[in-house]
């Protein structure tokens, strides 16, 4: 199975900050990655696949590059509703597999 | 739009079996699959398998491969996951996403089903 990487494991910034999150992959995944926001007691969300295109209704300010094993998620303008846990995701390779998560708090 | 709902908490013993169902809405149901994710306490996601729900074919994760079973209803637009021979660690919040294949994003989110497995 492909792992997936996250870093930092856990991140805290202001509100207007720009936060960058890394996901790696353990192979090259091309740009097979999805990016998933998960707020206490509730389902992921979606706000990126193909590794940079926005889920509809996701807000401009999250962005995601990369591609092959690197890939990262931006929040440009960090906002207090961004509080929240976000994972990638691989489906690459059979099976699909996510990363450990990142936790995001607001200072 | 498109909604998927899921079933509610279950309590099983260890050895028990449990169905999870996930009834969805808002979109073609043969037009897109679903997949199932789970989630153990303070833990992060496990991928579990997803079914085709234009011909029922399915694909497992290995781990749970023999235990499982995804299946469609197409009259009422419902899926669902039976997990047999459950154990502790089988403790989890599961849930249900809408998938085009195994390997598209999910793009859909049930709420999440609670499964306790304990004596």
């Amino acid at each position: 199975d492909i792992q997936m990487t996250q870093s930092p494991s856990s991140v805290s910034a202001s509100v207007g900050d720009r936060v960058t999150i890394t996901c790696r992959a353990s192979q090259g995944i091309a740009t097979w990655l999805a990016w998933y926001q998960q707020k206490p007691g509730k389902a992921p969300k979606l706000l990126i696949y193909g590794a940079s295109d926005l889920q509809s209704g996701v807000p401009s300010r999250f962005s995601g590059t990369g591609s092959g094993t690197d890939f990262t998620l931006t929040i440009s303008s960090l906002q207090p509703e961004d509080s929240a846990t976000y994972y990638c995701q691989q489906a690459s390779s059979f099976p699909p597999t996510f990363g450990p998560g990142t936790k995001m708090d607001i200072k | 739009q498109v909604q998927l709902v899921q079933s509610g908490t279950e309590v099983k013993r260890p050895g028990a079996s449990v169905k999870v169902s996930c009834k969805t809405s808002g979109y073609t149901f043969s037009n897109s699959g679903i997949s199932w994710v789970r989630q153990a306490p303070g833990q992060g996601l496990e991928w579990m398998g997803w079914i085709n729900t234009y011909n029922g074919n399915t694909n497992y994760a290995q781990n749970i491969q023999g235990r499982v079973t995804m299946t469609t209803d197409t009259s009422t637009t419902t899926v669902y996951m039976d997990l047999r021979s459950l154990t502790s660690d089988d403790t989890a919040v599961y849930y249900c996403a809408r998938a085009t294949n195994w390997n598209y994003a999910l793009s859909h989110w049930g709420q999440g089903t609670l499964v306790i497995v304990s004596s």
